[in-house]
């Protein structure tokens, strides 16, 4: 089976502009979950899509804000962009929330 | 909720050494458990995982986990560390059954001298 996919790899923003960041899971699986990592937090949750719907929502301001389509494929959006949201974003998908997670390689954002 | 805790940010052992990395849960029931690791640059790959039966997991690239309920942990252990081993190690735990994503650690970075 392929992996999960991200595109794209690599992306340079500006403030102010918006971003969207896609994400292609395993076959079959049916949830799909997005992280912040940067060196200061770490591993944040942003939030998880399973069967089109949110269901669960990590801390972050209504800037960040996701979408899962019939094929389980997924997008992220960031609005407004922030300095502070240079980070890689990874997408992992599963296929059951609480099981294990498979993870893409990334999507690494600079803001500038 | 469930939380995990990785007392330590970093280790350094030396090539050939053993190596031991620290998980501590708290969880109401069972939980399932995780080990992931982050070369630079790159996704989590997944190490080993625990959801019932043995306490002691083996995984890939020579790791093994021993889930110790009384004391609420998961520690990874490899009797000798290569230098291709350098990475960030995840701790994780989840819920079974629920709906709710895994829950990650901090992080610890492993750094092998030659």
């Amino acid at each position: 089976k392929a992996g999960v996919t991200q595109t794209p790899r690599y992306l340079i923003k500006t403030r102010g502009q918006q971003v969207t960041l896609s994400c292609s899971p395993i076959s079959g699986h049916r949830s799909v979950s997005w992280y912040q990592q940067t060196p200061g937090q770490g591993l944040q949750f942003l939030f998880e899509y399973f069967s089109e719907t949110q269901r669960n929502k990590g801390n972050f301001p209504g800037r960040f804000s996701g979408r899962q389509f019939s094929n389980s494929r997924s997008e992220m959006n960031v609005s407004t962009l922030e300095l502070g949201d240079s980070a890689l974003y990874l997408c992992a998908s599963s296929l059951a929330g609480g099981s294990e997670q498979f993870f893409g390689p990334g999507t690494r954002l600079t803001v500038l | 909720a469930q939380s995990v805790t990785q007392p330590d940010i970093h280790i350094t052992v030396s090539e050939g050494a053993s190596l031991e990395l620290r998980c501590n849960y708290s969880y109401g029931a069972t939980p399932y458990l995780f080990w992931y690791v982050q070369s630079p640059g790159q996704g989590l790959q997944l190490l080993l995982k625990y959801f019932s039966g043995d306490t002691l997991v083996q995984g890939i690239k020579g790791f093994e986990a021993e889930f110790k309920r009384s004391q609420s942990s998961f520690n990874l252990r490899k009797p000798s560390v290569h230098w291709s081993d350098a990475a960030e190690y995840f701790c994780a735990v989840g819920t079974p059954g629920g709906s709710y994503i895994p829950t990650f650690g901090r992080g610890t970075s492993l750094i092998v001298h030659p």
